[in-house]
């Protein structure tokens, strides 16, 4: 089955630590995204990529880095410079095919301890 | 710039009763259009979207949206709440340009009661 699988569903950061979540998509498709999600506030836009070996920063860069080496793979760091890293964090694609719509993950849920 | 607003933080329906959500949406041209539902702990679904062409457009698990114009809105309702339909629905807008960025509403948790 097509889809987008992220990995851990729980992390546990230590202060100081990076710590990095994984999202892999098997849909072929060329953008993908990174969001954070804390209650009440909707999704907000970390990273984007609209194609292998590009990112952009999005509206909540500041604390995390991305790659993207390969078209399936869009890892998220979160840094030490994270000072507030507790939050869902979701992972969503786009296709070329159907390229106003994204379709998304089922989520990390990072924890500081 | 654009912005997305569902007015309603949450929302207590009973089972059967019907239902509809509210969102707002701030943008120059026709935008595009979605619903998302998300559980607990879960990703978001595609609920619906609207492009172009009839206003009201359907979706899955019984949902359906009317996209008015005069009034910027793109309400989303169901005619009979199943307890499963508890959870929390956004709304969001893609920007009609190249990079099709999306924003989202904050959000309405829907309760179910029996």
């Amino acid at each position: 089955d097509g889809g987008i699988t992220q990995s851990p569903k729980y992390l546990f950061r230590k202060e100081g630590q990076n710590v990095t979540l994984s999202c892999e998509q098997n849909l072929n498709h060329d953008a993908m995204y990174w969001y954070r999600q804390d209650p009440g506030q909707g999704l907000r836009l970390i990273y984007y990529s609209q194609i292998v070996n590009d990112f952009q920063k999005g509206d909540i860069a500041e604390g995390y880095s991305v790659s993207r080496e390969k078209k399936e793979s869009f890892p998220l760091t979160v840094t030490s410079a994270q000072k507030n890293p507790t939050a869902f964090y979701l992972c969503a694609s786009r296709g070329l095919a159907d390229q106003e719509t994204q379709y998304f993950g089922p989520g990390t849920r990072l924890l500081v301890l | 710039a654009q912005s997305v607003t569902q007015p309603d933080i949450h929302i207590t329906v009973s089972e059967g009763a019907s239902l509809e959500l509210r969102c707002n949406y701030s943008y120059g041209a026709t935008p595009y259009l979605f619903w998302y539902v998300q559980s607990p702990g879960q990703g978001l679904q595609l609920l619906l979207k609207y492009f172009s062409g009839d206003t009201l457009v359907q979706g899955i698990k019984g949902f359906e949206a009317e996209f008015k114009r005069s009034q910027s809105s793109f309400n989303l309702r169901k005619p009979s709440v199943h307890w499963s339909d508890a959870a929390e629905y956004f709304c969001a807008v893609v920007e009609n340009t190249g990079g099709f960025k999306t924003i989202f509403g904050a959000g309405t948790r829907l309760f179910v009661k029996a």
